[in-house]
């Protein structure tokens, strides 16, 4: 295990689709979190996950979107009813949970296009 | 929510320190950190700082935390072509500025 695993890497989908993201974290991390990244912005907080647990969601999170992590391992993200402004890089990242050397190791993500 | 503010672009030349400002509208954070973000590449911890300390040093990377002014900076010693990228601050892992981009000239 070298990482965060994000897939797919790219997505292409019409407008009004559904659309499912999986990440694979870093084994012995429990916690994961979901971002959204836009070109020329910084990565929006989106959810949180300590174990199989939902601790935070943000607003940004429409009921659109939801996120699970079944056995408190893999997380998915899914969107429904697609629009073109989900369109962005969907970033994932884990960590152990603690003080701030609990360093959060991100996924190269998942491009989202919408069209 | 916070709102974390970064500068758009920094242009240095290569030798020269990189001075890279956030600030910050939230004291809540009680971690702050700066990210790195290579193209095609995902976002990599550089450091962090914990609110309660004024400065961090850690090889070529100083922290400085300014709490009063809710101002955090990240200073680059002998800025190197392979530092430029873009810089990201963060309140605890949920608040991410609006990045950096940095440009090391040769």
């Amino acid at each position: 295990d070298t990482g965060v695993s994000q897939n797919p890497r790219h997505k292409i989908t019409k407008r009004g689709q559904n659309v499912t993201f999986r990440c694979d974290p870093i084994s012995e991390h429990n916690r994961l979190y979901w971002y959204r990244q836009t070109l020329g912005q910084g990565p929006e907080f989106l959810t949180y996950f300590q174990n199989e647990a939902q601790l935070e969601k943000s607003r940004l999170l429409s009921d659109r979107f939801s996120a699970e992590r079944p056995k408190g391992s893999f997380s998915t993200l899914e969107i429904q009813r697609t629009e073109q402004g989900d369109s962005a890089m969907y970033l994932c990242a884990s960590s152990t949970a603690g003080g701030a050397d609990t360093e959060a190791f991100f996924g190269q993500g998942t491009r989202l296009t919408v069209v | 929510g916070e709102d974390v503010e970064q500068s758009l672009f920094l242009s240095v030349r290569e030798g020269d320190s990189s001075v890279i400002n956030c600030t910050y509208t939230d004291s809540s954070s009680t971690y702050l950190y700066w990210y790195k973000q290579e193209p095609g590449a995902g976002l990599q911890l550089l450091t962090y700082i914990f609110s309660n300390m004024d400065m961090k040093q850690d090889q070529r990377l100083t922290v400085l935390l300014n709490k009063k002014d809710k101002h955090l900076s990240l200073r680059i010693a002998d800025t190197q072509t392979g530092d430029s990228a873009i810089y990201f601050c963060a309140g605890n892992q949920f608040y991410f500025g609006t990045g950096t981009s940095l440009t090391v000239i040769p």
